[in-house]
C-alpha cells in the first residue's frame, strides 16, 4: 500500500528565505503528483500538478519537481512571505488514470515570520 | 462562479444518528471524491465516483454510503455504523479522463457527541 511521507512536519523561517519541502513515496510508481495548500479550517487549494510525462512545474515563486526513480518530490518556495504560512500537502496518483483518488501525506506546517 | 460547494460548514449530531453531507459542483466534472481529514493526518479516501450511477469504495468506506444520481451532486451519508465520525470532510472533483488535477470544496466539519 502506497504511503507518503512529508519532511519536515513543521517549519518556521524568517520572511524572505528560500525553502524546500520534501515528499517521498514508498512505491515509486507515481503517475501524477499534486501539491496543495491548506489554510486552517479550509479546503485545499491546488498549487501545482506534475503529470506523468513531466519532471517539474513552476508557478510564480513555486517550483515543484518529481523524481520517479526515487519516488521523491520537492516543493521549492522562493522569497517566502508571511502569506505563505499554511499547511502544504503532497498527493500522488498511483492508478495511472487519475480516477482512483489521491494518496496524501500528512503535510508540512509552514510558518513564515514577518 | 464555478466551483464546489459543501454544506453546511459545521454540523453537529448525536451519536447513533445518520447524517448526510452535501457536495455540489457546477464545473461539469465527471469524477467526484470524498475524503476525510483528522487532526495531524493526511486526507484519506472514503468513496469516489467516475460517472453518474457508479461509485467505488476507497480506503475507509466502512460506515459511509454515497449516491451519484446527478453529475453535479455526490452526497455522503455518515451512518451510525461509523465508529469515529467526528472529522473534517472534504469533497473534490476532477474534469475527466486524461485530466488529472483535483479541485476541492471548502469542507464540512462534523462533530458527533
Amino acid at each position: 500500500k502506497q504511503e507518503v511521507t512529508q519532511i519536515p512536519a513543521a517549519l518556521s523561517v524568517p520572511e524572505g528565505e528560500n525553502l524546500v519541502l520534501n515528499c517521498s513515496f514508498t512505491d515509486s510508481a507515481i503517475y501524477n503528483l499534486q501539491w496543495f495548500r491548506q489554510d486552517p479550517g479550509k479546503g485545499l487549494t491546488s498549487l501545482l500538478l506534475i503529470q506523468s510525462s513531466q519532471r517539474e512545474q513552476t508557478s510564480g515563486r513555486l517550483n515543484a519537481s518529481l523524481d520517479k526513480s526515487s519516488g521523491r518530490s520537492t516543493l521549492y518556495i522562493a522569497a517566502s512571505q508571511p502569506g505563505d504560512s499554511a499547511t502544504y500537502l503532497c498527493a500522488g496518483d498511483t492508478s495511472g488514470g487519475g480516477a482512483d483518488g489521491l494518496t496524501f501525506g500528512k503535510g508540512t506546517h509552514l510558518i513564515i515570520q514577518p | 462562479d464555478g466551483g464546489i460547494t459543501q454544506s453546511p460548514k459545521y454540523l453537529f449530531r448525536k451519536e447513533g444518528q445518520n447524517v448526510t453531507l452535501s457536495c455540489e459542483q457546477n464545473l461539469n466534472h465527471d469524477a467526484m471524491y470524498w475524503y476525510r481529514q483528522d487532526p495531524g493526518q493526511g486526507l484519506r479516501l472514503i468513496y469516489y465516483s467516475q460517472i453518474v450511477n457508479d461509485f467505488q469504495k476507497g480506503d475507509i468506506a466502512e460506515g459511509y454510503s454515497v449516491s451519484r444520481e446527478k453529475k453535479e451532486s455526490f452526497p455522503l451519508t455518515v451512518t451510525s455504523a461509523q465508529k469515529n465520525p467526528t472529522a473534517f470532510y472534504l469533497c473534490a472533483s476532477r474534469p475527466g479522463t486524461g485530466i488529472y488535477e483535483q479541485y476541492f470544496g471548502p469542507g464540512t466539519r462534523l462533530t458527533v457527541t
